[in-house]
């Protein structure tokens, strides 16, 4: 595709619900990466993916949330049991490999209630 | 840990006015920097990068940046602001060797007086 797509773009959840996000990278893109933006904040990373490998998830705040890429294309990022401090807008990037700039998505907002 | 400071939470300058956004970072090593820039409701967008080599980097819609190495400091700057520059601007830093996650600052938030 022409850029990053996210979807759904907006998402509402009861609290303990189960809610997956999906980014469509660059065609290509080799690297792929999920941030959080809470209000006010900047962007803070979650997980890398290298092709199908989760190369970094140091980010990722809990065992309730878990991302993957099986064929090294789309990624999935899956909440559990959300709690109303899982809300924020939820990034994704990609690039076609170092020194290369980065594409961001327009992002998926969950509003957790 | 690497971190990125943005001591300007909020910014107001008249329409035609010269702009200055700070970043300060902190790394073992000198990072690749960047600058964000976000919309209401729109994706980051990438004004411009520095890897290495010319301290004085050009980026999209007349902006440009200096690193200086002796500050830690990547500071943002265009000689004369747009009213449509009003956004949210984000310094980021990456770890050497690229390939690495971004660590953000927290923000600049710019309005442009007309």
């Amino acid at each position: 595709g022409a850029g990053v797509s996210q979807t759904p773009s907006n998402k509402v959840t009861e609290k303990g619900k189960y809610v997956e996000l999906r980014c469509d990278p660059i065609s290509g893109h080799t690297a792929l990466y999920w941030y959080r933006q809470s209000l006010g904040q900047g962007p803070e990373f979650l997980i890398y993916f290298q092709g199908t490998g989760a190369a970094d998830d140091s980010g990722l705040p809990n065992d309730r949330f878990f991302a993957v890429r099986p064929e090294g294309s789309v990624s999935t990022l899956k909440i559990q049991r959300t709690e109303r401090g899982d809300s924020a807008v939820y990034l994704c990037a990609s690039r076609a490999g170092s020194n290369t700039e980065a594409f961001f998505g327009q992002g998926t907002r969950l509003t957790v209630v | 840990a690497q971190s990125v400071t943005q001591p300007d939470i909020h910014i107001t300058v008249s329409e035609g006015a010269s702009l200055e956004l700070r970043c300060n970072y902190s790394y073992g090593a000198t990072p690749y920097l960047f600058w964000y820039v976000q919309s209401p409701g729109q994706g980051l967008q990438l004004l411009l990068k520095y890897f290495s080599g010319d301290t004085l980097v050009q980026g999209i819609k007349g902006f440009e940046a200096e690193f200086k190495r002796s500050q830690s400091s990547f500071n943002l700057r265009k000689p004369s602001v747009h009213w449509s520059d009003a956004a949210e601007y984000f310094c980021a830093v990456e770890g050497p060797g690229g390939g690495n996650k971004l660590t953000f600052g927290t923000g600049t938030q710019l309005k442009v007086e007309l």
